[in-house]
């Protein structure tokens, strides 16, 4: 079983459309990081989550890391094309790894 | 650019085969995390090595291992290859929590 789970796996909008993909655990963390990753690359760091409650604004992409520290969601604002790619939540289990959730592939469509 | 290289980017082995991944990491980051990603998951942590020394291991057997050199790039080896073995291989060097990762060698096995 997946420490991270994340839904939805698939996620397909038209531009200009807003979207959520969340990250659930039973488990409570430390953090919780937020990265995209396109075909053919490494996964890129959006964000990093640390206080139960915390709400991060990056341009259209809007992270929230939920009170108890189990939870976190992603929301794009009116999505563009080049927001098209797999969206991944990590979190530390021990100082020297990441536990990654399955991922959310998001595609928007012209 | 996250100033962390691998090489190569691709390539095929046949089972049974042994192979050698590389990695440089971003100037100054002392320590290097290696993780397969299966085709439609998300990054799997394999190992790290912090200053020269395996700092944690994931689950994976014996037949992986790894090296880190004094200038802290570092290779991953798999021995008798299965066809399971197939996936991407990330490489992340950082330098605390913040971890940034190359584009990847996607390795096939036939």
């Amino acid at each position: 079983t997946q420490l991270l789970e994340q839904s939805p796996q698939f996620l397909s909008i038209q531009e200009g459309e807003n979207l959520t993909v969340y990250c659930n655990s039973s488990s409570v963390f430390s953090s919780l990081q937020w990265y995209r990753q396109e075909p053919g690359e490494g996964p890129v760091l959006l964000v990093t989550v640390v206080t139960g409650g915390e709400v991060k604004k990056l341009k259209r992409l809007t992270f929230q890391f939920g009170d108890a520290r189990k939870d976190s969601s992603l929301h794009i604002t009116a999505a563009q094309p080049g927001d098209t790619g797999l969206y991944l939540c990590a979190a530390n289990i021990r100082a020297y790894k990441l536990s990654f959730g399955a991922g959310t592939t998001v595609t928007v469509r012209a | 650019e996250t100033g962390v290289t691998q090489s190569p980017t691709h390539l095929i082995k046949t089972r049974g085969q042994q192979v050698t991944l590389r990695c440089s990491s971003q100037s100054g980051h002392n320590t290097v995390s290696w993780y397969q990603q299966a085709l439609g998951q998300g990054p799997q942590f394999i190992f790290q090595y912090y200053r020269e020394e395996e700092n944690g291991r994931g689950n994976f057997p014996p037949r992986f291992s790894g090296l880190q050199f004094p200038n802290y790039s570092s290779e991953l080896n798999v021995n008798a290859l299965e066809l399971d073995d197939s996936a991407l291989y990330l490489c992340a060097s950082s330098l605390g929590q913040e971890a940034f990762f190359g584009q990847g060698t996607r390795l096939t096995v036939v």
